[in-house]
This record gives structure tokens, C-alpha cells and sequence, in this order.
């Protein structure tokens, strides 16, 4: 099916212990982005990529990298996770900016 | 200071009932989204509008630029309706700003 796909689903993490989320999809999109989902704060971008090789900070980026080898994939990495990383993790990915969005499942995790 | 603001943050409706939801702004924008965040916590992308109103099946999305205003609305609902609906609107400059969602729940 086509769409976007996040894996894992569930993490739990040890602080200081490090992780890569990795989101695909197969629509051929141009733009994906990460965001954080956190009780009572709706949705925040964490970093985001226009294409291929390209990634751009959004508004809550700090302690985390990325990178957007393929098109098809968007990976978000934490390399000492803290509790305050604790969150749902959302990817989404767009044919272009403002455009229609699909979003992937979402990754819960822990930080312990 | 939140860029986005919904109105109301819970909802309870009976089945049938018309909803309205609505969404504030205080950014310029080059357009606005409409999602749905299901119970199981998936995220569906309803609209985007930049002016005027959208259809599609029992739900209408409105905006109005000027007043900074849009409104979703659900004719007919359903317990399947039942989900946190959320307003998001991106400015010229690929910023994005996200409400912290209606949470609507419809009963039989």
C-alpha cells in the first residue's frame, strides 16, 4: 500500500542511549518532515527536507539530527536521548510545499 | 503566545447534530490545513484552503483571509467522527504552526 512508514512503532530508551527513526515512502514525495507530538502542545516541526541531500532546522531541532540520503527515505536521529525526548513522533511527506500531506502511523517513545 | 488557536478544545455532540469547529490565526498565510488525529493516534490530512470553502462528503472547511478565520464543519455526525480535529497553517516562509486540537467526541 502506498504511503508513508514508520519504524519502529515503540522504542524505549535509556538515557543517553541513541536511536534512529526511519520514515519512507513510495508516493515519490519531495518534501518529509519530522514532528513531535507532546500532551496539551500539538504538533511541532523538528526538521525538515525539500529534497534529496537537503535538510532544514523547523522549530524544535535541538538534540536531534537528520538526514535524507534517498528521496524516499527521511531518518531522525538522536544521539544522547533525554527524557525530554519523551514524545509521539510523527513523519509526513508532501509532493510540494502546501500541498496535500500523508502522514505516517507515529513512533512512541520513552526515554527512561 | 500561540500562533494558532481552536475553539472549543472539547466537544461532545449528539449523533445527527451539526459541529462546527473553529480556527484563529495571528501569522500571514499561503494556506491552511485541516487534520484529523484518530483515537488510535493516526493522522489524516482533511483540506488545505488558501480562500473560500472546500467540500468533501459531510465535512466543509471555510476561510476567510482577511479576518484570519477558518471554520471545519460536520453535517450529519457520526460516532465515527469521533477523533481530535487539528488546524495548521503555513506562512511564505515554510513555517508551520499547529493548534493544539479539537477533541470531538459524538455519541450514538
Amino acid at each position: 500500500n502506498a504511503g508513508v512508514t514508520q519504524t519502529p512503532k515503540f522504542r524505549v530508551l535509556k538515557t543517553g542511549q541513541s536511536m534512529t527513526l526511519l520514515c519512507a515512502q513510495d508516493m515519490n514525495h519531495e518534501y518529509m518532515y519530522w514532528y513531535r507530538q507532546d500532551p496539551g502542545m500539538g504538533l511541532r516541526l523538528i526538521h525538515y527536507s525539500v529534497g534529496e541531500g537537503t535538510t532544514a532546522k523547523g522549530e524544535v531541532p535541538d538534540g536531534y539530527n537528520v538526514s535524507r540520503l534517498k528521496k524516499q527515505n527521511f531518518l531522525l536521529g538522536l544521539e544522547s536521548a533525554a527524557p525530554s525526548q519523551t514524545s509521539v513522533y510523527f513523519c509526513a511527506s508532501g509532493a510540494r510545499f502546501n500541498y496535500g500531506y500523508t502522514f505516517g502511523s507515529g513512533t512512541r517513545l520513552t526515554v527512561v | 503566545k500561540n500562533e494558532v488557536e481552536q475553539s472549543p478544545q472539547n466537544l461532545t455532540a449528539q449523533e445527527g447534530e451539526f459541529i462546527t469547529i473553529n480556527c484563529s490565526y495571528s501569522v500571514g498565510i499561503s494556506a491552511l490545513h485541516w487534520l484529523q488525529q484518530h483515537p488510535g493516534g493516526g493522522i489524516v490530512s482533511l483540506f488545505m484552503l488558501s480562500s473560500g470553502k472546500k467540500k468533501h462528503g459531510r465535512l466543509i472547511a471555510t476561510i476567510n483571509i482577511q479576518e484570519k478565520h477558518s471554520s471545519l464543519h460536520i453535517t450529519a455526525s457520526h460516532p465515527r467522527d469521533s477523533a481530535v480535529y487539528i488546524c495548521a497553517v503555513h506562512n511564505t516562509g515554510n513555517q508551520f504552526y499547529f493548534g493544539t486540537g479539537t477533541s470531538l467526541t459524538v455519541i450514538p
